[in-house]
């Protein structure tokens, strides 16, 4: 699978948009880029993924760019239970569902 | 509707002692998967398997045994504890539908002393 670097920390406004962005330069043509977050002491939680196409759902945007050597997960309008350490992750699709590669993310804090 | 049920949610084992931790999903998922978190190395996997019947080593197998022998059920097994695998443990499962999203349990925080 291929790496991902992301910054470590990011603030955000409450009521503001949050853009965390996601470098992965190394991607594969059949690698999709997933995004998950982790809310203090609980478990991830799947926010969205994409292969090259922007996607969106309920909770966020994904913004993948034309090259897909890097994405932007937007929030559009953070609110404090956004607070969290959001991971990019990107894999290849059928057969490997169980072997995701997580780093280190970025720790998002929603401030009042 | 659970989703993946992880027990025990806190555990202290003294060194060379063995325990299970339990995972078990009613989604009817194909696959399964143990990571565990340390601070600042993010999740590692441990084990996976992709059906009943089927397991296979992650990034950091040494020190734990899984199987499989029912859909609903991937027990960990930890043979003898070690400080080294004092951590946060996080089961997911997942359809084998392509690209299906990982659900994941809310954690078994272990401390071997």
């Amino acid at each position: 699978d291929a790496k991902t670097t992301q910054p470590p920390s990011m603030d955000c406004a409450e009521g503001r948009a949050a853009n965390l962005p996601c470098n992965h330069s190394t991607i594969s043509g059949n690698e999709y880029v997933y995004w998950y977050r982790q809310i203090h002491s609980q478990g991830p939680q799947y926010i969205i993924h994409g292969l090259k196409n922007n996607e969106t759902n309920e909770m966020a945007s994904l913004i993948i760019t034309e090259d897909r050597k890097s994405s932007t997960l937007i929030l559009p309008h953070a609110t404090l239970r956004d607070t969290a350490v959001y991971y990019c992750i990107v894999r290849v699709g059928v057969g490997t569902a169980s072997k995701l590669t997580f780093g280190t993310g970025t720790r998002l804090q929603v401030t009042l | 509707n659970a989703g993946v049920t992880q027990t025990p949610k806190f555990q202290v084992l003294k060194t060379g002692q063995s325990m299970t931790l339990q995972c078990a999903q009613d989604m009817n998922h194909e696959y399964m998967s143990w990571y565990r978190q340390d601070p600042g190395m993010g999740l590692r996997l441990i084990h996976y398997s992709v059906g009943a019947g089927i397991t296979d080593q992650g990034e950091v197998p040494n020190g734990y045994n899984v199987s499989r022998s029912t859909t609903e059920d991937f027990p960990l097994r930890l043979l003898s504890a070690a400080p080294s695998q004092t951590s946060v443990y996080f089961c997911a499962s997942s359809t084998s539908g392509e690209n299906s999203p990982l659900h994941f349990g809310n954690g078994t925080r272990l401390t071997v002393t």
